[in-house]
């Protein structure tokens, strides 16, 4: 059974803070990692992708990848009141015939209070 | 970037009803396509998925006569809800994938209500 395990929050944090939020997964072989955000009664829209072990920036955004900790996480620095959100990790299935299907965490609840 | 277009954006049905739900891609040619489904409060399960050309691909669970998936071309997947109950309201949302190892792009979902 593969899994994505992430903490449902909420995690409240203040404006201007950094958010921390993390991702385990179960399936050794997942080659591909994904950060979603999620606005409620909205669709998903993508953060970040990870391939490769370590950090990925991008902005305000820092992916972590460590596939021998099976744990990926997501920082926001500068946090914004606009930040609040569901943050979905998801990890794409390694290949045969899984390939392309994302297996996704309950996600994290995140409140940037101002 | 890709665009994945999803509509209707919001459907309410009678119980007993069908329901057609289209995802498009816009600026590519998508050879898979994937169909979520997501409750209130819930993750995305995915429910199937879909390449262009030959039958779609259930999930466990997801009964097949339920939800007709036809990816007739390269740019369009339609899920149809049949005979749909109260219990089937819900978000759905397609995807589609590029080229392989690309992140997934969504389309807008679908909220779907049945009275």
């Amino acid at each position: 059974q593969k899994e994505v395990e992430q903490n449902s929050g909420p995690l409240s944090v203040p404006e201007g803070a950094i958010a921390s939020l993390n991702c385990t997964y179960s399936d050794r072989g997942s080659q591909s990692f994904f950060w979603y955000r999620q606005y409620s009664g909205k669709s998903p829209e993508l953060i970040m992708f990870i391939y490769s072990n370590g950090d990925k920036e991008d902005g305000r955004f820092t992916a972590q990848l460590n596939k021998a900790s099976q744990y990926v996480s997501l920082l926001i620095r500068d946090s914004q009141p606009s930040d609040s959100a569901t943050y979905l990790c998801a990890v794409l299935n390694a290949g045969g015939t899984s390939y392309g299907k994302l297996t996704f965490g309950q996600g994290t609840i995140l409140t940037v209070h101002p | 970037g890709a665009v994945v277009s999803q509509h209707p954006s919001w459907v309410i049905c009678k119980s007993g009803t069908s329901v057609k739900i289209e995802c498009r891609s816009l600026d590519f040619q998508a050879t898979t396509m994937f169909w979520y489904r997501q409750f209130p409060k819930q993750s995305l399960m995915l429910m199937a998925t879909s390449n262009e050309g030959s039958k779609a691909t259930y999930e466990q669970g997801v009964e097949k006569d339920k939800f007709l998936i036809n990816h007739a071309s390269l740019t369009l997947s339609t899920l149809t809800v049949t005979s749909a109950h109260p219990e089937d309201s819900s978000f759905y949302i397609c995807s589609a994938l590029t080229v392989n190892d690309s992140p997934l792009h969504f389309g807008n979902g679908t909220r779907l209500t049945v009275t």
